[in-house]
């Protein structure tokens, strides 16, 4: 399996404009989740979902971001309008529940997508 | 509101045990502790988790106290590539609300030649 996939890998962005962050999980996970890393705050969960079904926003910072996830196979996290303070690495990550297994399945992380916000 | 406490560095030599302690006095009947790193430039590695037993995989073992306030993480024969930052997570059984995965500030490891 080629693990979850994110793209773009980098990407700078002026003041303003609007950003799309792309995610790829794991086939046959069913829970998917968005992240951000910075120096100051570290890794922050922003939302995640279940079978396509966002569960929890209580993350997500302000009314600019947004995340979708149209089918099992992919999600996007957007910005708009992005501001230099949304500068940091986005992470994403999938998971799979076994039911009446006795503990959660770990997360799969991908590589993040490093958002520089000028 | 962090639920696990480690200190903030420490470093070992390669080919040695690396032992990284965690203490989470707080935590509850059905939580586990799971271990997490972060190498540079990649996202978080999942690396062991465990409830009461200790527990051991082809990467490291856990060890966890009888009264779970604390665990120590093993790497036991460190190497440079071991370098990274180390995340102890408690996390409740199952799914729905209480599914997310805190991360604190972590224990960054220096492996030395």
């Amino acid at each position: 399996d080629a693990g979850v996939i994110q793209s773009p890998r980098h990407e700078v962005t002026e003041m303003g404009q609007e950003v799309t962050l792309r995610c790829k999980p794991i086939s046959g996970h069913d829970y998917l989740f968005w992240y951000r890393q910075t120096m100051m705050r570290g890794l922050e969960l922003l939302i995640y979902f279940n079978n396509n079904v966002p569960i929890d926003d209580s993350g997500m910072p302000e009314d600019r971001f947004s995340a979708k996830m149209p089918n099992a196979s992919f999600s996007t996290l957007k910005i708009q309008p992005s501001e230099p303070r949304d500068s940091a690495v986005y992470f994403c990550a999938s998971s799979l529940w076994r039911d009446g297994s006795s503990y959660n399945s770990p997360l799969h992380f991908g590589n993040g997508t490093r958002l520089t916000v000028t | 509101d962090a639920k696990t406490t480690q200190p903030p560095s420490m470093d070992c030599a390669e080919g040695r045990a690396a032992n990284l302690p965690c203490n989470h006095s707080t935590i509850s009947g059905n939580e586990y502790v799971y271990w997490y790193r972060q190498i540079h430039s990649q996202g978080p590695q999942y690396i062991i988790h465990g409830l009461k037993n200790n527990e051991t995989n082809e990467m490291a073992s856990l060890i966890i106290t009888e009264d779970r306030k604390s665990s120590t993480l093993i790497l036991p024969h460190a190497t440079l590539r071991d370098t990274a930052v180390y995340y102890c997570i408690v996390r409740p059984r199952g799914y729905g609300a209480n599914s997310k995965l805190t991360f604190g500030k972590g224990i960054t490891l220096s492996v030395r030649p």
